[in-house]
């Protein structure tokens, strides 16, 4: 099993509200990314980090923010929710190797409603 | 540009018979090459990758996948199936020479093996 975790699993919550998605690995993983996913469809990267204080935007327009301020841990934030937000996210993370590239590490996953 | 393709939505098989999920890729230079599944209300579990030597590559739950890089393919394959190998399958790529990005995924393929 993965050291990585998200919390909350599951999450419903109004419009407009201010949510945090947390995630955490344990392993010293210096790379960690979040993934966008309908259920039963294909990953969308959103943001990724390749270390603290480093972040950047994936493949797929958010409105979600993100932080690196420690190595292990790599909160989601929306500032106002909206039905459009709902989906599944899925934390991810691997480490760098020189010369090899090794697989990614992901969490259970946060299944977010907003109604 | 990177990506991968997963030609078939849904693959359905009886058990005890082989199964074969394919994959095709696009990278400018040479990939690393993975298989992930994902079963219901679940994070990704990491099956199986290609990085480097032996084009058969031999993973999880009894799993394999062949590399052929002029076919630009790397399909997944199991024998003999089981029912409880039920599940979404999701092949993904990075360019070797372009170690700090983050994985890109297919768009996903249902296996459902029947009794």
């Amino acid at each position: 099993e993965a050291d990585i975790y998200q919390t909350p699993r599951y999450l419903v919550i109004g419009t407009g509200k201010k949510i945090t998605l947390e995630c955490s690995q344990t392993m010293g993983h210096d790379k960690m990314y979040w993934y966008q996913q309908d259920p039963g469809m294909e990953l969308h990267l959103i943001h990724y980090s390749y270390g603290v204080n480093s972040t950047e935007k994936g493949d797929l327009s958010s409105e979600s923010t993100v932080s690196r301020i420690r190595t292990e841990h790599f909160p989601l934030t929306l500032e106002s929710a909206r039905p459009s937000h709902t989906s599944q996210y899925l934390c991810a993370s691997s480490a760098s190797r020189v010369g090899m590239n090794t697989e990614a590490f992901f969490g259970q996953g946060t299944r977010l409603t907003v109604v | 540009a990177q990506s991968v393709a997963q030609p078939e939505d849904q693959v359905n098989v009886a058990e005890g018979n082989p199964l074969t999920v394919k994959c095709t890729y696009s990278v400018s230079g040479n990939p690393y090459l993975f298989w992930y599944v994902q079963y219901p209300n679940r994070g990704l579990q990491f099956l199986l990758k290609y990085i480097t030597g032996d084009n058969l590559v031999k993973g999880s739950y009894g799993f394999e996948a062949e590399f052929n890089k002029s076919q630009t393919s790397f399909h997944l394959k199991k024998p003999s199936a089981l029912v409880s190998d039920s599940a979404l399958y999701f092949c993904a790529v990075r360019d070797r020479n372009q170690a700090g990005t983050a994985l890109i995924f297919g768009k996903g393929t249902t296996l459902s093996v029947s009794s």
